[in-house]
C-alpha cells in the first residue's frame, strides 16, 4: 500500500538535545512539507521541499533543518536552537506543488521535550 | 496578512446537519480544501474548491464563493464518528497552504 510514514509516534527527549524525526514516503510525490500543530492552532509550515536537493523554508524554520536527498525521505531535526519544540509533528506529500495541491498526511509524530 | 477564520467549536445531534463556516483574506486565491482530522491523527482530505458554488460528495458538500472569501462545509445525516476537527485550508498566490485553526465539532447522541 502507498502512503507516509512517521517515526515514531511518541518521542521524548531533554532540553537541550536534537532530535531527527523521520518522513518515508511511497507515492512517488515530488514535493514533502512538515508542519507543526499546536493545539488550538491551525498547521503551521516549518519546510518544505519541491525537488531532490532541494527545500525551502516555511512561516517557523528557525531551530529546525531539513535534509532531502532522496525523493522518498524528508527528515526533520528538531535542533536544541528551537525554544518550544513539544508539539505535534506532520509530514505530507504531494504529487506537485503547483495548482490542486493535495496533500497526504503521515500518522505524526508527538514530541515531547522534558 | 493572510488570515483564515473558522470557529472554535460547534455542537450538534446525531442525525442533524450542520454548517461549518470559513472566511478567509489571503494573498491570491488558487483553490481552498477542507480535511478532517481526528483527535491525535493526521488530517484527511474531503474536499476541494476553486470554481464558485457547491460540490457535493455524499454526506459532505462544500460550498465556495470567491467574491466574498466565503466557504461552508455542510454534513448531513450526522454520524458519532463525524465528531472531528475539520481544517480549512487555502492555496495562495504561491501556490502555498494557508490553514485555518480547525473547527472542533462535538456529536451528541
Amino acid at each position: 500500500d502507498g502512503g507516509i510514514t512517521q517515526s515514531p509516534k511518541y518521542l521524548f527527549r531533554k532540553e537541550g538535545q536534537n532530535v531527527t524525526l523521520s518522513c518515508e514516503q511511497n507515492l512517488n510525490h515530488d514535493a514533502m512539507y512538515w508542519y507543526r500543530q499546536d493545539p488550538g492552532q491551525g498547521l503551521r509550515l516549518i519546510y518544505y521541499s519541491q525537488i531532490v536537493n532541494d527545500f525551502q523554508k516555511g512561516d517557523i524554520a528557525e531551530g529546525y533543518s531539513v535534509s532531502r536527498e532522496k525523493k522518498e525521505s524528508f527528515p526533520l531535526t528538531v535542533t536544541s536552537a528551537q525554544k518550544n519544540p513539544t508539539a505535534f509533528y506532520l509530514c505530507a506529500s504531494s504529487a506537485f506543488s503547483g495548482s490542486y495541491n493535495e496533500q497526504f498526511f503521515g500518522p505524526g509524530t508527538r514530541l515531547t521535550v522534558l | 496578512g493572510q488570515n483564515i477564520d473558522q470557529p472554535t467549536e460547534m455542537t450538534a445531534t446525531e442525525g442533524a446537519i450542520v454548517q461549518i463556516n470559513c472566511t478567509y483574506q489571503t494573498s491570491g486565491f488558487n483553490g481552498l480544501f477542507w480535511y478532517q482530522q481526528h483527535a491525535g491523527e493526521a488530517p484527511t482530505f474531503l474536499s476541494y474548491n476553486v470554481l464558485d458554488g457547491l460540490e457535493e460528495k455524499g454526506r459532505f458538500s462544500s460550498f465556495l464563493s470567491r467574491s466574498k472569501g466565503y466557504s461552508y462545509l455542510l454534513l448531513k445525516e450526522l454520524q458519532m464518528k463525524d465528531s472531528a476537527s475539520y481544517l480549512c485550508a487555502v492555496l495562495d498566490s504561491n501556490y502555498q497552504l494557508i490553514w485555518g485553526a480547525g473547527t472542533k465539532l462535538i456529536i451528541k447522541p
